[in-house]
């Protein structure tokens, strides 16, 4: 069957370090994925994209890679804060190219101050 | 500029009723996109659409129907409400493959 997981419903890490979040797929061959930000109460928020032919992408603070024989992304957020607390999510294109997508569970972020 | 917008932002139903539920971007998006959001299990798409006038299912279409008459607006509608609907249901759009912009959200509760 066709999945998508996040490393783990809630990861803590210390104000200053490196959090480093996981989404892991199966039997999806998307062309590319993306990452959101969902704070409680409101609506996702895109943060970065990367397609299947890139093997990392930079934005800021961020950084994400997609290894597609893995079938795994990983959303690296460095020097975090506790303004990234958040839930973060990722997603598949699965057909179609941006006409249906299928999210991840997500990961609920804290970081301790 | 408003981006997207959903109406109404909660709402509690009986067993039975129907309800439609609005979303209206102003960015002139092609696409849009309906999903619920359920404890544990992520967002997950209801009904989209690639223009005005066309729409297509996702992956939990069942119990819902939808429209868009203009390019800015896209209806989801409850024709008969169950508890199984209840959730927060997103509305988002997109000018291409790539970014999707969503709207606050709606809490629907069925009693």
């Amino acid at each position: 069957s066709q999945k998508i997981e996040q490393n783990s419903e809630a990861l803590n890490i210390q104000e200053g370090k490196t959090a480093t979040l996981t989404c892991n797929y199966t039997n999806y061959s998307p062309a590319y994925l993306q990452w959101y930000r969902q704070d409680p109460g409101r609506g996702p928020v895109f943060l970065l994209l990367i397609r299947e032919n890139e093997k990392e992408k930079r934005k800021e603070r961020l950084k994400v890679t997609f290894d597609t024989t893995l079938k795994q992304s990983l959303f690296h957020i460095t020097a975090s804060q506790p303004a990234d607390s958040a839930t973060y999510l990722c997603a598949l294109d699965v057909g179609n190219y941006g006409q249906n997508f299928v999210f991840g569970p997500g990961t609920r972020l804290s970081v301790l101050p | 500029n408003a981006g997207v917008t959903q109406t109404p932002k909660f709402r509690v139903l009986k067993t039975g009723q129907s309800m439609t539920l609005l979303c209206a971007q102003d960015m002139n998006h092609e696409y849009m996109y309906w999903y619920r959001q359920d404890p544990g299990m992520g967002l997950r798409l209801i009904h989209y659409s690639v223009g005005e006038g066309t729409t297509a299912k996702g992956e939990v279409p069942d119990g819902y129907n939808v429209s868009r008459l203009k390019k800015q607006n896209f209806l989801l509608g409850l024709e008969s409400a169950a508890p199984s609907q209840t959730s927060v249901y997103f509305c988002a759009s997109s000018p291409s493959e790539d970014t999707q912009y969503f709207g606050p959200g709606t809490r629907l509760t069925v009693l």
